[in-house]
């Protein structure tokens, strides 16, 4: 069983939508949890991270975990078409896993 | 400005030849780290370091060999013993070594060099 599993997607929506991008975990005594966002061939950009106790804010991105679930989230409200990427969820365990990432295209 | 610089962008590998991917970083990290993508199957782990001198295997290390002389620069070399050298490599580094692969601050990735078979 893989650390960390995530949707590949593809996932296209409106702009203007709310969007939800979610991994589901296997081991719950993760430290903390990041979400990166790749545009096509280039590296990952770290978007956030936060701990595996709390949830985590920024502009339009919220990160939440649901620990009874084992569920991470990443939110992108009033998404933009400059969203369009594939999105990767993170956790760390003794080493980093990665999700396989979520394609998502924003249409204008 | 401060970044992970990986060269070059794209390489060609012939049958039998051994070729080297660049990593450069001037964040001042200890850790470095380098990782193979492949569709479907997410960022694999092929070697870390976490101090100069000093580098570790990673989940799939086999055909491949690091070196880390300097703390700024961490090479990869992919070997003719690599049977699948195809794929998308991306290095990445972290401020503060922990235990294992791991660090208490999130990596920071270069743009990737890929890597394909003639």
């Amino acid at each position: 069983q893989k650390e960390v599993e995530q949707d590949p997607g593809p996932l296209s929506v409106p702009e203007g939508a709310i969007v939800s991008l979610n991994c589901t975990y296997s081991n719950s005594a993760f430290q903390y949890f990041m979400w990166y966002r790749q545009y096509s061939r280039k590296g990952p950009e770290l978007l956030m991270y936060t701990y595996s106790s709390g949830n985590k804010e920024d502009g339009r991105f919220t990160a939440q975990v649901d620990k009874s679930s084992k569920y991470i989230s990443l939110f992108i409200r009033d998404s933009q078409p400059s969203d369009s990427a594939t999105y990767l969820c993170a956790i760390l365990i003794n080493q980093f896993y990665f999700g396989t990432g979520t394609s998502l295209t924003v249409i204008p | 400005d401060g970044g992970i610089t990986q060269s070059p962008k794209y390489l060609f590998r012939k049958e039998g030849q051994n070729v080297t991917l660049s990593c450069e970083q001037n964040l001042n990290h200890d850790a470095m780290y380098w990782y193979r993508q492949d569709p479907g199957q997410g960022l694999r782990l092929i070697y870390y370091s976490q101090i100069v001198n000093d580098f570790q295997k990673g989940d799939i290390a086999e055909g491949y060999s690091v070196s880390r002389e300097k703390k700024e620069s961490f090479p990869l070399t992919v070997t003719s013993a690599q049977k699948n050298p195809t794929a998308f490599y991306l290095c990445a580094s972290s401020t503060h070594p922990g235990q294992g692969a791991g660090s208490n601050q999130p990596q920071h990735f270069g743009d990737g060099t890929r890597l394909s078979i003639l």
